[in-house]
């Protein structure tokens, strides 16, 4: 069956960066994307990009462009995204999801997410 | 950016009885090879959302009868035909016809 577990939750400072995980199973990773989300505390859902599991292509929500990175490896079928210069907004459950090939239209499986809290 | 407007904000609910939910794009949604991306998203207390609904009225796999999706253009419903209690929890359309994807702000649907 199809499932991403992600890392574990993170507690950074203010101007820090954090990479998350996500380790898909049950599917031929190069065969789809994965979409990141997130969800600030008792808000709704934002996207923030997508990446093209096969071709490294990336598309990145305007608002984090330059501050974001999503990447994967093919080779232990685990996702990751990397966001920089962390500000307090910022503090949000994270999560991966299955994507298309194409982009930001399937979002059929999710991870259990990753809360990262930003704070001095 | 499309908006999405979700539509009520709260739903109080009598179990067994109907709900629907109303969600409204800023732009159409119909893409250029004919499909309208609309997904509907069920979000229970302290879980992961779960996709019910794609493409406007595609059901998932798993996911009860009772949970039914339709609309066309920029105007969409979700309906619930009886609610239960395993119903309770805050449901979100998302667009990925245009660039970037973006979601409803959400319904939450609670029992009477």
């Amino acid at each position: 069956q199809v499932q991403l577990v992600q890392s574990g939750a993170e507690v950074k400072k203010p101007g820090a960066s954090v990479k998350i995980s996500c380790k898909a199973s049950g599917y031929t990773l190069t065969s789809y994307g994965i979409s990141w989300v997130r969800q600030a505390p008792g808000q709704g859902l934002e996207w923030m990009g997508w990446i093209n599991a096969d071709n490294g292509h990336t598309n990145y929500t305007r608002n984090l462009q330059g501050r974001v990175t999503m990447t994967t490896d093919t080779s232990t079928s685990t996702a990751h995204m990397e966001l920089r210069r962390l500000r307090s907004d910022d503090t949000a459950m994270y999560y991966c999801t299955r994507d298309s090939y194409g982009g930001y239209d399937l979002f059929d499986y999710w991870g259990q997410g990753t809360l990262v809290t930003v704070s001095s | 950016d499309v908006v999405m407007t979700q539509s009520p904000l709260s739903l109080p609910v009598t179990l067994g009885q109907p709900a629907s939910i109303s969600c409204r794009s800023s732009q159409s949604l119909v893409y250029s090879d004919g499909n309208t991306y609309l997904n509907w998203f069920q979000q229970r207390p302290g879980q992961s959302p779960r996709r019910l609904i794609y493409k406007v009225s595609n059901r998932d796999s798993g996911v009860p009868d009772r949970f039914s999706g339709s609309g066309s253009g920029t105007d969409f419903t979700l309906k619930i035909s009886r609610v239960e209690a395993e119903d309770v929890g805050v449901y979100y359309c998302m667009q990925g016809t245009h660039w970037p994807a973006t979601f409803g702000g959400g319904t939450k649907v609670e029992i009477k």
